[in-house]
């Protein structure tokens, strides 16, 4: 059972355009929401990550959008450069430091073109 | 500090055939975990451990084994490879809500 679901699977935007990546959970005991950025040949690292307790969370060009009522939250890629070319995965998990095991998404292929 | 770091990086093997990949992290975290990735798949929890001499299925268990001896390495077993194991395997470590990966080794099974 996908207990994340994310779309879309691949996304081509132009540069300096903004790109738009959505999620949405099931498990309502879900609590933490990172999102990892995945470069070819490369294992998946921390980009940015936000708890339910805002609704958005900036870190320079990159913001997480969170929606509690409806379960759902985005990735914006604000200023896309080419540099951003990477497959994005959303993740869920319940907020607690104890093996708190992540529920990843699909992920996105994005091409940045220039 | 190395981090998480994963051995080989590369193989090929037959089918029927056996092998052990390796994860090492110098991190001290106590919970690792071994995923594969497959296109259009995302990344899929194979077992994980949340210490020393602990293990647990994850989502997607069978024909695997892991054993976890020492807290800084992570073993991950294919008894009998088939085909269907083919795959990027990634291990992983996770701090207080982060988890760290390593660089993957790619499995080809024939």
């Amino acid at each position: 059972q996908q207990q994340v679901k994310q779309s879309p699977q691949s996304l081509i935007v132009q540069k300096g355009g903004i790109s738009i990546i959505n999620c949405a959970y099931e498990n309502t005991a879900f609590d933490y929401f990172p999102w990892y950025q995945q470069f070819p040949g490369k294992g998946p690292a921390l980009l940015i990550a936000i708890r339910p307790d805002v609704s958005e969370k900036k870190e320079g060009r990159f913001t997480i959008s969170f929606n509690k009522s409806a379960k759902q939250f985005s990735l914006h890629i604000m200023d896309s450069q080419p540099g951003d070319s990477a497959t994005y995965f959303c993740a869920a998990s319940p907020w607690g430091g104890t093996a708190s095991k992540l529920t990843f998404g699909t992920g996105t292929r994005l091409q940045v073109t220039l | 500090n190395a981090g998480v770091t994963q051995t080989p990086k590369f193989r090929v093997l037959k089918t029927g055939q056996s092998m052990t990949l390796l994860c090492a992290q110098d991190m001290n975290h106590e919970y690792m975990y071994w995923y594969r990735q497959d296109p259009g798949m995302g990344l899929r929890l194979i077992h994980y451990s949340v210490g020393e001499g602990t293990t647990a299925k994850g989502e997607v268990p069978d024909g695997y084994n892991v054993s976890r001896l020492k807290k800084q390495n992570f073993l991950l077993g294919l008894e009998s490879a088939a085909p269907s194991q083919t795959s990027v395997y990634f291990c992983a470590t996770q701090g207080y809500n982060e988890q760290f990966f390593g660089p993957g080794t790619r499995l080809t099974v024939l």
